[in-house]
């Protein structure tokens, strides 16, 4: 079956504008995360859902970041008022089961990214 | 707050040539230690995922060893191709995030 897809590939804004970041999981996991990367960085854990909930979103910078995920399928991250300091590469993955006790947690696969650039 | 530290940061290697990544953490506390794999301007794919349990994963050529106690992971690439140039990263799951090192950037020339 398909892959964990993402869209826009590419997305280039002004600084200010609202900008809305769109992921498709594998169809049936449940699991979904969203990462950011910056140039020459490992990606760096934003929110993951449960179904429909956000299970943990500490990983958001500020509140000008939000994502939704209203079916517990496709995920949008949001970003209001966006920075330059916002220009990454945003990663979605997800796997068929949440986290869970050592020794019983299921490889993540990621999307190819959407790449943000704020000037 | 769990760290991922990965060494070198760049290698570059002549074709055939067996080598070594490094990665350390400093949280031993982990579900599972994973290895990716990323293409220029691609996104990730899994190559080997040792759970908290076990000590070391093969895959082909690959062969990732984890050592929760000294808190390390190796992967080893056996008899390394041009085509295995990329970045390689690991990752460390805990509570319900992967946390990533910085990455080793990897060319293999022909």
């Amino acid at each position: 079956g398909a892959g964990v897809s993402q869209t826009p590939s590419n997305k280039v804004t002004e600084k200010g504008k609202y900008v809305e970041l769109r992921c498709d999981p594998i169809s049936g996991h449940t699991a979904l995360y969203w990462y950011r990367q910056s140039l020459g960085q490992g990606p760096e854990f934003l929110i993951y859902f449960q179904g429909t909930g956000a299970a943990d979103d500490s990983g958001l910078p500020n509140d000008r970041f939000f994502a939704v995920r209203p079916e517990g399928s496709v995920s949008t991250l949001k970003i209001q008022r966006t920075e330059r300091g916002d220009s990454a590469v945003y990663l979605c993955a997800s796997s068929s089961q949440p986290p869970r006790l050592a020794g019983m947690t299921d490889t993540q696969y990621f999307g190819p990214g959407t790449r943000l650039t704020v000037l | 707050k769990q760290e991922v530290t990965q060494i070198p940061a760049a290698l570059s290697v002549p074709e055939g040539e067996n080598l070594v990544l490094n990665c350390s953490f400093t949280d031993s506390a982990i579900y599972n230690l994973q290895w990716f794999r990323q293409d220029p301007g691609k996104g990730l794919t899994s190559l080997l995922l040792i759970q908290s349990s076990q000590r070391e994963q093969t895959s082909g050529r690959l062969n990732a060893s984890l050592d929760k106690s000294s808190g390390r992971s190796t992967l080893y690439i056996a008899a390394s191709q041009p085509g295995d140039s990329a970045t390689y990263l690991c990752a460390a799951t805990s509570g319900s995030r992967l946390t990533f090192g910085e990455g080793t950037q990897l060319t293999v020339n022909p």
